[in-house]
């Protein structure tokens, strides 16, 4: 069966440090991988997707990006965090021209201070 | 473009009451829509889904019927439980439209025992 892990499950940074989260799934080839973003109280907010290795597309400017080295491996990164930038990552994936369902990872909450 | 309108929260509810959540949405094409469900703390998880008019999703005791002449997909439970208590998207895909996934703004519920 297909499983999806982040990591960090939490993280506390200074404004102004870099940032590195991870996201792999496990189970499934050539997944559609998607980055989200919940803000205290608000819904999701899609920040980038990828429908392949190297292939990403960002939704959102902002000083965040995101890298898939690898078929199954999604990172977000950033080279200098904003205190805007706290929230609650979550990661997803889907079957690529299915119905579209997504599988969501547990997420990871970011505090920059 | 496409959209999905829910009903703003916090519902808050005793045990075994009825529940009902409003869910509209607008979409060119032959959209899924979806119901998920955020336990506090947690990812998304798929509550139920419909991929086509007058299909119902149903799961844990929660149904939703895709209704095409309404453009709505209203979550109802006819008892609900404490347990119950978690953030509840309605969300919608079109398999034409690069595999993304529009989620509504979420709805908390409150289940009081």
């Amino acid at each position: 069966s297909q499983t999806i892990h982040q990591w960090p499950a939490t993280l506390v940074q200074p404004v102004g440090s870099p940032l590195s989260l991870e996201c792999t799934v496990e189970g499934t080839s050539n997944p559609n991988l998607y980055w989200y973003r919940q803000a205290a109280g608000r819904g999701l907010q899609l920040l980038f997707y990828s429908v392949g290795i190297g292939q990403i597309s960002s939704e959102v400017p902002q000083n965040l990006s995101a890298s898939r080295p690898q078929d199954r491996q999604f990172i977000l990164s950033s080279k200098k965090l904003l205190l805007s930038d706290s929230g609650f990552y979550l990661c997803a994936w889907s079957v690529p021209g299915t119905s579209g369902e997504q599988f969501f990872g547990p997420g990871t909450r970011l505090t920059v201070l | 473009g496409n959209s999905v309108t829910q009903m703003e929260g916090p519902v808050t509810l005793s045990e075994e009451a009825f529940l009902t959540i409003n869910c509209t949405y607008t979409a060119t094409g032959y959209p899924s829509l979806f119901w998920y469900v955020q336990y506090p703390g947690e990812g998304l998880q798929l509550l139920l889904k419909a991929t086509k008019a007058d299909d119902k999703g149903s799961n844990k005791g929660f149904e939703a019927t895709y209704r095409k002449e309404t453009t709505s997909f209203h979550l109802e439970k006819g008892s609900v439980q404490v347990s119950d208590s978690a953030v509840y998207f309605c969300a919608l895909s079109d398999v034409n439209r690069d595999d993304k996934i529009i989620f509504g703004k979420g709805t908390r519920l409150h289940i009081l025992p």
